[in-house]
């Protein structure tokens, strides 16, 4: 059974761009949720989407999107870059147990 | 979602339990208490979880105290491979059509497994 897949792993950006990276979450699940990781931050949540819809939000700029297609793949998109989006981001999908991360994008802006 | 307290780094030697504490003194009768590690560059992985009864699998014991107030995570053997930032998060219950995900992570402890 694969496991959660993100691309790209790695991306550099200019300040100013959009960023959009993908999540496809392991066959079955049909919740995925987004992380950003930071050293000064650590990890925090994002949102999270269950069938298609954004059922939960963290406190992130409305810079910070996503969503969810039919066969439950996820994107998350980031508008207008500054150097503090700098991190990795983690996807997981999940079960009512527990959550699978993928191995994140780092991405960093320049 | 309960704030919970982990010491921020730990010793183990090699082959020897790590006994991992946690401290969740607002935990709700409703949440339940989950571990995850993150090692170096990956992402988290889920390790256990427990509601009141203490737990294990084939990765770790959980114990939690009557009170619920806290909790241990143990690594009855640890290897180097165990290195890695050990989360406790305590969260509700995702329901039937819920989920698992919405985690608030902490900053973890940092174990260091040494020869």
């Amino acid at each position: 059974k694969a496991g959660v897949t993100q691309t790209p792993r790695y991306l550099i950006k200019t300040r100013g761009q959009q960023v959009t990276l993908s999540c496809s979450p392991i066959s079955g699940h049909r919740s995925v949720s987004w992380y950003q990781q930071t050293p000064g931050q650590g990890l925090q949540f994002l949102f999270e989407y269950f069938s298609e819809t954004q059922r939960n939000k963290g406190n992130f700029p409305g810079r910070f999107s996503g969503r969810q297609f039919s066969n439950s793949r996820s994107e998350m998109n980031v508008s207008t870059l500054e150097l503090g989006d700098s991190a990795l981001y983690l996807c997981a999908s999940s079960t009512n147990t527990e959550a699978f991360f993928g191995q994140g994008t780092r991405l960093t802006v320049v | 979602d309960a704030k919970t307290t982990q010491p921020p780094s730990m010793d183990c030697a090699e082959g020897r339990a790590a006994n991992l504490p946690c401290n969740h003194s607002t935990i709700s009768g409703n949440e339940y208490v989950y571990w995850y590690r993150q090692i170096h560059s990956q992402g988290p992985q889920y390790i256990i979880h427990g509601l009141k009864n203490n737990e294990t699998n084939e990765m770790a014991s959980l114990i939690i105290t009557e009170d619920r107030k806290s909790s241990t995570l143990i690594l009855p053997h640890a290897t180097l491979r165990d290195t890695a930032v050990y989360y406790c998060i305590s969260k509700p219950w995702g329901g039937n059509t819920g989920t698992a995900s919405k985690l608030t992570f902490g900053t973890g402890t940092r174990l260091q497994v040494t020869l």
